[in-house]
């Protein structure tokens, strides 16, 4: 069964830094990535996916995604960080051949600090 | 606003009382899925639905839990004999068919079991 790992539970950067977001799966199959952010009492809402092509997948509010099939990773990036990004970021990974099952990891708390 | 749309937001009940939760996905979208999510975990998979049909449930689905869609519109979601440890935040989400497709969440419905 697939299953991702987000190895730090709280990541902290100063405004105008780049940022990263670490994301690690596995999978038996071919991977579909995503990253999904989740503001206070809010929804998750999906910022990017990779599906297959490009290993840099560009999505909203400027995020990007590298991915990286030999180190299984798909970290979140962002070249400047903003106030404004504060909040919870979820990765979550599918096996191309089990198309109904998305497991998430357990979350990243990203804090941008002014 | 055409997105994800649950109800309640927010449901209180004593241990052991029913609770039925709704969602109504994006109405373009023929599949609908449940999640649980609770404090500092990522959204764990419930069920799943495509059209009418429900077509897979996890292990997490006790026979106390659930889920209809009636017509393949929108879904509900019922809890019997509530426990403290269903508390949690129940999400829904809604895709079209394809394990590349991005699932489009709603706000949740938090419930809190006294």
């Amino acid at each position: 069964a697939q299953s991702v790992a987000q190895p730090e539970d709280q990541v902290n950067v100063a405004e105008g830094n780049p940022l990263t977001v670490k994301c690690t799966y596995s999978v038996s199959g071919n991977p579909y990535l995503f990253w999904y952010v989740q503001y206070p009492n809010r929804g998750l809402q999906f910022l990017l996916k990779y599906i297959t092509g490009d290993n840099l997948v560009k999505g909203s509010y400027g995020f990007e995604a590298e991915f990286n099939k030999s180190q299984t990773s798909f970290h979140l990036k962002k070249p400047s960080a903003l106030v404004s990004d504060s909040a919870l970021y979820f990765c979550a990974v599918r096996d191309m051949n089990n198309n109904n099952d998305m497991r998430f990891g357990a979350g990243t708390r990203l804090t941008v600090k002014p | 606003d055409t997105g994800v749309s649950q109800d309640p937001r927010h449901k209180i009940t004593k241990r052991g009382q029913n609770v039925t939760f709704r969602c109504d996905p994006i109405s373009e979208h023929n599949r609908l899925y449940w999640y649980r999510q609770t404090l500092g975990q990522g959204p764990e998979f419930l069920t799943y639905f495509q059209n009418e049909a429900q077509l897979e449930k996890s292990r997490l689905l006790s026979d106390r839990f659930s889920a209809e869609r009636p017509k393949g519109s929108f879904s509900t979601l019922e809890i019997q004999r509530t426990e403290q440890g269903d508390s949690a935040m129940y999400l829904c989400a809604s895709s079209w068919q394809g394990a590349g497709y991005e699932q489009y969440f709603g706000p949740g419905t938090r419930l809190t079991v006294t």
